[in-house]
């Protein structure tokens, strides 16, 4: 069975300051991985994934994000973060073998401090 | 506009009193899915359909019926709501499963807020 881990409920960081949120993952074959951002009082919007190729994705908004297969990790980061980026973040993996639905995690806040 | 429409938005109803929250997609998409999203729970599927008359259930398909007759819609049908029905309702489709090769991206719908008293 597919699953997702985000061992952070609240990431809090500085205005200007990177951010990483955490995702950790477990397939049994080779994963899809996605990231999606929830503002508040919004559906969940679609920030970037990695389906095969380098390893480093750079998506929406600044945000970019690296696999690593060894560590089943699918972080997330962004070099200088801005007020407006906090908000909901879900991790969310599928298995590429298979027609399996995504899981997505539990969810983390992240929350930019001026 | 590309986009992923559900209603209501906001609903109140009381236990036992049928209930059907609408979703439909603009974008000729084959596959469409319904979470709820509860707090430390994350989102969790309750039904998905990878087509026209094809359904199947996710991880929390009790209490809850959905249908796929036509392409762009997909309603969500609490036959006999109960109070731990109460959450956020999201509505989402795809080109085409997530199981595609390209593993394509969801699009949400703006969410349902149910209460059931």
């Amino acid at each position: 069975a597919q699953s997702v881990a985000q061992p952070e409920d609240q990431v809090n960081v500085a205005e200007g300051n990177p951010l990483t949120v955490k995702c950790t993952y477990s397939v049994s074959g080779n994963p899809y991985l996605f990231w999606y951002v929830q503002y508040p009082n919004r559906g969940l919007q679609f920030l970037l994934k990695y389906i095969t190729g380098d390893n480093l994705v750079k998506g929406s908004y600044g945000f970019e994000a690296e696999f690593n297969k060894s560590q089943t990790s699918f972080h997330l980061k962004k070099p200088s973060a801005l007020v407006s980026d906090s908000a909901l973040y879900f991790c969310a993996v599928r298995d590429i073998t298979g027609n399996t639905p995504l899981v997505f995690g539990k969810g983390t806040r992240l929350s930019v401090i001026a | 506009e590309a986009q992923v429409t559900q209603n209501p938005r906001y609903l109140i109803t009381v236990t036992g009193k049928k209930l059907t929250v609408t979703c439909s997609q603009n974008m000729n998409h084959e596959y469409m899915s319904w979470y709820r999203q509860d707090p430390g729970l994350g989102l969790r599927q309750i039904y998905y359909s990878m087509n026209v008359e094809v359904t199947d259930k996710g991880d929390v398909p009790e209490g809850y019926k959905v249908s796929r007759k036509e392409k762009r819609n997909f309603p969500l049908i609490l036959e006999s709501p109960s109070p731990n029905q109460t959450s956020l309702y999201f509505c989402a489709s795809s080109l085409r499963g997530a199981g595609g090769p390209s593993g394509n991206i969801q699009y949400f719908g703006a969410g349902t807020r149910l209460s059931v008293l």
